[in-house]
């Protein structure tokens, strides 16, 4: 089956600057690789998400690329503001996720004031 | 929150002792999902289900029994509960399954503890 891993697990940050979120990938049948940001006490909320024909996508501050051959995609905050701070998981499926997503472990964000 | 409610949000039982979760979602989706989230695990699948009494195993369904009578609920048992089983767990629906779609949503989660 899938697995999914995730760099780093804490990530520690100043406001305004970039922080990046890595992932790596096993199966290469997998085709659809969303993000997920939760805060504490809640869900995960679906934030980005690409698909196996597409390189990168963005979405104002975020971003996400996606490297098939090497199978790894990432996360891409610019301009971090406090509100970005929170657990980022990536995940990962083959046929449009209708028998489940593989999620990594995920990273924490700290944005630094 | 994609018209989802998990029920009940906090629980807290002996070892075992049966127990039923329950997801609720009202826009009519096919695809329902519960997961677990534990620290340094992410999120992992029990089961999911497909449609009314179409259930599939996921990767961690060992404990886990789950039913669907009804299109809008997705319930969860453990059937003996243990203290491996503590954890927060989380339900989800598919608004697009198949090819070009795939999004889950994710409801509040449950908090469960078991003594």
């Amino acid at each position: 089956g899938e697995n999914v891993e995730q760099h780093p697990s804490t990530l520690s940050v100043q406001e305004g600057d970039s922080a990046v979120i890595k992932c790596t990938y096993s199966d290469s049948a997998s085709n659809y690789f969303p993000w997920y940001k939760q805060e504490l006490g809640k869900g995960p909320q679906l934030i980005i998400d690409i698909r196996s024909n597409v390189g990168e996508k963005k979405d104002q501050r975020i971003a996400v690329t996606l490297n098939k051959t090497a199978k790894h995609f990432s996360l891409h905050i610019t301009e971090t503001q406090p509100e970005d701070s929170a657990v980022y998981f990536c995940a990962a499926t083959s046929g449009g996720g209708a028998d489940g997503l593989t999620f990594g472990k995920g990273t924490h964000l700290i944005i630094q004031p | 929150d994609a018209g989802i409610t998990q029920s009940p949000r906090h629980k807290v039982t002996e070892t075992g002792t049966p127990v039923t979760l329950r997801c609720h979602q009202t826009e009519n989706h096919r695809y329902m999902y519960w997961y677990r989230q534990d620290p340094g695990h992410g999120l992992r699948l029990i089961h999911y289900s497909y449609g009314v009494k179409d259930t599939d195993k996921g990767e961690v369904s060992d404990g886990y029994s789950v039913s669907r009578s009804k299109t809008e609920d997705f319930l969860l048992t453990l059937e003996s509960a243990t203290s491996s089983q503590t954890s927060v767990y989380f339900c989800a629906i598919t608004t697009r399954p198949g090819t070009g779609g795939g999004e889950q949503f994710f409801g509040p989660g449950t908090r469960l503890t078991v003594l």
